[in-house]
């Protein structure tokens, strides 16, 4: 099975700063099409998942563009550019190249 | 607008048997993979499994595989998980979620963008 790896598990941010989280696979998930299936999903508090972004890098319908994925190797990282009180929740990165899909530990995004 | 509605659930003891129904609208169902999603209390979230849009390709997590059935009415637009002999560690809440895009083939399937989600139904497996 393919091990995803979040880090960090916690992360205080203060509104209107920059906040990344990164996430590292086992295993390589890049596809022959040349995508990497890597999704990242937000869990607000008390709410069902919501994806963000998919493909690594692709901006889910009606996620605001301060938020940004990158890709390197099996290495991913998500960017927020400025952090709103909106944003708090437990962030995600999942795998889906192969069969048993896979999440991150998660990482939970509080305001300072 | 697209949405997944979820029911079933409930409390029951452990051995018996629970079935889940996912009802979409609003997409086009019939072209879209399909998998189920459970988060235990206080934990992170758990791949349960996929069904194909047409159901000839599915798979399951190990820790439910033998016990847990998914499968799929394109008439209805419903997908379901029939979970039998059900354990204190099936206890979670379960989502379903439509897949932007899911392709099968061999015995692997790949998927993207896992949107939207169903609400959540909660499992409660105690004696």
């Amino acid at each position: 099975d393919i091990v995803m790896t979040q880090s960090p598990l916690s992360l205080p941010v203060t509104p209107g700063e920059p906040a990344s989280i990164s996430c590292r696979s086992s295993q390589s998930l890049l596809h022959s099409n040349g995508y990497n299936y890597l999704d990242w999903y937000l869990q607000k508090p008390g709410q069902s998942p919501q994806l963000l972004l998919y493909l690594a890098s692709t901006r889910a319908s009606g996620v605001p563009d301060r938020f940004s994925g990158s890709a390197s190797g099996t290495d991913f990282t998500l960017r927020i550019s400025r952090v709103e009180a909106e944003d708090v929740g437990v962030y995600y990165c999942m795998q889906a190249l192969q069969t048993p899909i896979t999440f991150g530990q998660g990482t939970r995004l509080e305001i300072k | 607008q697209v949405q997944l509605v979820q029911s079933g659930g409930g409390v029951v003891q452990p051995g018996r048997s629970l079935r889940l129904s996912c009802a979409a609208s609003g997409f086009t169902f019939n072209i879209h993979g399909m998998h189920w999603v459970r988060q235990a209390p206080g934990k992170g979230l758990e791949w349960v499994a996929i069904t194909s849009y047409d159901g000839r390709h599915k798979y399951y997590a190990d820790s439910v595989k033998g016990r847990f059935t998914i499968s799929r009415d394109n008439s209805k637009n419903t997908v379901s998980l029939e979970m039998s002999n059900l354990r204190p560690g099936d206890t979670a809440v379960y989502y379903c979620a439509k897949a932007t895009s899911t392709y099968c083939r061999g015995n692997n399937c790949y998927s993207s963008g896992f949107d939207p989600w169903g609400q959540g139904t909660r499992v409660t497996v105690s004696s």
